[in-house]
């Protein structure tokens, strides 16, 4: 079965202290990974594409990487603005562009 | 990216009644779809919203519940028809600017509280 795992589900730091968030994934024919950032009550803000192994993307202190089986989202001294939850979404082959998403990691940045 | 906006932005019905859901974005676009979040859960798929034919529906979601209108290429409408507290749940617009570009952008998203 085609399937978006998020971990973990809820992850607190200390402003400063780095992490690394993961998405794992088992679906056949991937087209792309994607990362959205949601804050509560607004829909998911796009973050990056990943279409490859290998591939790296980033953005301010945000980095996503790509695995043949994973991506990870790595946060990089984090500050209390990084705090909301982090959806990972998959496309997969076929006609239709739909995405499959993760239940997502609710991250809390203490000052 | 794409600037998309939805009305209402939330709104408390009564069960067995209907609320219909717009969604405008500001630039033409290939692709419209409409998902749903419920609490505590990811975001599943309702229907991809075809501009000048009937929309394309996920395995669980039916027209009759969910009827889907999209006129042109900016604007749609998701309609939750005869409703229960079961639909209450935070209802998304999300378009793809190109075909073949994959990224898809959400709207703000709609909050439903069904009593």
């Amino acid at each position: 079965e085609d399937q978006v795992t998020q971990s973990p589900e809820a992850l607190r730091l200390q402003e400063g202290e780095s992490s690394s968030l993961n998405c794992s994934y088992t679906v056949s024919g991937l087209r792309g990974l994607f990362w959205y950032r949601q804050d509560p009550g607004k829909g998911p803000e796009f973050l990056f594409t990943l279409y490859s192994a290998g591939e790296e993307k980033e953005k301010e202190r945000l980095k996503a990487t790509l695995t043949k089986k994973e991506s990870f989202l790595h946060i990089t001294a984090p500050k209390p603005e990084d705090s909301a939850t982090y959806l990972c979404a998959v496309h997969y082959g076929g006609a239709t562009n739909k995405l499959i998403f993760g239940t997502g990691t609710l991250l809390a940045v203490q000052p | 990216s794409a600037v998309i906006s939805q009305k209402p932005s939330r709104d408390i019905c009564q069960r067995g009644t209907s609320l219909t859901i717009q969604c405008q974005v500001d630039s033409q676009v290939t692709m419209m779809f409409w998902y749903r979040q419920q609490p505590g859960q990811s975001l599943t798929l309702i229907a991809t919203a075809n501009q000048g034919s009937e929309a394309t529906y996920e395995s669980g979601f039916v027209i009759d519940k969910f009827p889907i209108s999209r006129p042109n290429l900016t604007f749609s409408t998701l309609t939750v028809s005869n409703m229960s507290p079961e639909d209450s749940s935070i209802y998304l617009c999300s378009v793809e600017k190109n075909r073949g570009e994959e990224t898809q952008y959400f709207g703000p998203g709609t909050r439903l509280l069904v009593l």
